[in-house]
């Protein structure tokens, strides 16, 4: 079956940039999906087809996918933007999580 | 507003039942697929799979055929799940989300219920 792979956690100073990877298989061939999820709360789509945003998301959430990795980067990262990221991607019509990286700002 | 609205917590005994459910409103409900994530403690989210709102086709995802069920009521926009010989290891929060085609690459969940908690304890 099909793997997305994430790092489990990632620091980042207030207002810097971070960096989150998700890796699969020719992942480039397929859309990601990133999410977030605070404690206690429900996910939260904050970027979709490898780099668009919804409606409502900062414009300091961005992302990328080629060859086989998918990028979620958050410039200028703030206090608020401290959870757990997971991407997701589709495979023979099932939807596919990483294990999620818990971001913390430090 | 678009939203979808899941029913309360639940605490059950190992083999007992249970049902979830997920109202949704604000939008066409057989427009959108709905699809079923659980967050187990301590775990990441684990997609459970999804039903087509026109059809009630269910497509489960490995691990989840058999004792999970899906269904719908088409008449008061409401999607279920269902979850027979419950497990101690079932205890879980367990999420709806719509997507717009059901399985597709291009698919996302836009939308999120707020998530039910099933707890399975003798």
């Amino acid at each position: 079956s099909y793997e997305l792979t994430q790092p489990p956690s990632v620091s980042v100073s207030p207002g810097q940039t971070a960096s989150i990877t998700c890796s699969g298989d020719k992942l480039g061939d397929k859309y990601a999906c990133w999410y977030q999820q605070k404690p206690g709360q429900s996910p939260v789509l904050v970027i979709f087809e490898d780099s668009k945003r919804p409606s409502g998301i900062p414009e300091r959430f961005s992302g990328s996918n080629s060859g086989n990795t998918a990028t979620l980067t958050i410039s200028g990262t703030q206090a608020m933007d401290e959870a757990d990221y997971y991407c997701q991607a589709w495979d023979s019509r099932i939807a596919v999580f990483g294990g999620g990286t818990k971001l913390t700002v430090l | 507003q678009v939203q979808l609205v899941q029913s309360g917590s639940e605490l059950k005994k190992p083999g007992a039942s249970v049902k979830v459910s997920c109202k949704a409103s604000g939008y066409t409900f057989t427009t959108y697929a709905l699809n079923w994530v659980r967050l187990a403690p301590g775990q990441g989210l684990e997609y459970m799979g999804w039903i087509h709102t026109n059809t009630g086709k269910p497509t489960y995802a490995q691990g989840f055929a058999g004792r999970f069920v899906f269904s719908l009521d088409t008449s008061v926009t409401t999607a279920y799940l269902q979850i027979s010989s419950l497990k101690a290891e079932d205890t879980a929060v367990y999420f709806c989300a719509r997507t717009l085609y059901g399985g597709h690459t291009t698919d996302f969940m836009d939308v999120w219920g707020q998530g039910t908690t099933v707890t399975v304890s003798s």
